[in-house]
């Protein structure tokens, strides 16, 4: 079966203009999870949804990003007002279930702020 | 607050020798430990998962141990080839499950 999709695989923004990131999970993948990669750094905890439900926001860096998991499949990360400290890639993961289960990543969205 | 130091920051291997990568986190309280590995501009592939009642995993030529009290892992690598260059990144899982802190990975290059 496929793997996590992520598009646009690159996106380039002018700063202050809002952006809107694509994640399709594996299918019937319970649990989906962001996280940002700076250049050079491990990946950083964003957001987690179970199902359809946003259980755990406490990564997300200010309130102008927002993500959403409306039908529990795709999911979308929207940063409003971009920043060029918002440049890094975005990585999505998803996991059968919540605990003890490998988390399996795609190739992330580089996004870039001018 | 959770954090997790990978050292070295950058290995250079000859071609079939056996190596370790080590991992270290400040709170003992985790779910479990996962190591990754990551290509130029990929994603992330799990490679192993250690549960925090376990004391390690093994997969092919790859080992990963957990001591949990001392807060340390170890990713030992046997009979390393080319096709294993790349980052490897270390992960804790929070007691909820629900998120993984990493290190900052240990960049491997290994030279036939």
């Amino acid at each position: 079966g496929a793997g996590v999709s992520q598009s646009p695989r690159y996106k380039v923004a002018k700063r202050g203009q809002d952006v809107a990131l694509r994640c399709d999970p594996i299918s019937g993948h319970v649990s989906l999870f962001w996280y940002q990669q700076a250049l050079g750094q491990g990946p950083e905890f964003l957001t987690y949804f179970q199902n359809e439900a946003q259980l755990d926001k406490s990564g997300l860096p200010s309130d102008r990003f927002f993500a959403e998991r409306p039908e529990g499949s795709v999911s979308t990360l929207k940063i409003q007002r971009t920043q060029q400290e918002d440049s890094a890639v975005y990585l999505c993961a998803s996991s059968p279930r919540q605990a003890n289960q490998p988390q399996h990543f795609g190739d992330g969205t580089r996004l870039s702020i001018l | 607050k959770q954090e997790v130091t990978q050292i070295p920051a950058a290995l250079s291997v000859p071609e079939g020798e056996n190596l370790v990568l080590n991992c270290s986190f400040t709170d003992s309280a985790i779910y479990n430990l996962q190591w990754f590995r990551q290509d130029p501009g990929k994603g992330l592939t799990s490679l192993l998962l250690i549960q925090s009642s376990q004391r390690e995993q093994t997969s092919g030529r790859l080992n990963a141990s957990l001591d949990k009290s001392s807060g340390r892992s170890t990713l030992y690598i046997a009979a390393s080839q080319p096709g294993d260059s790349a980052t490897y990144l270390c992960a804790v899982s929070n007691q909820a499950g629900t998120a993984l802190i990493f290190g900052k990975g240990t960049t491997l290059s290994v030279s036939s």
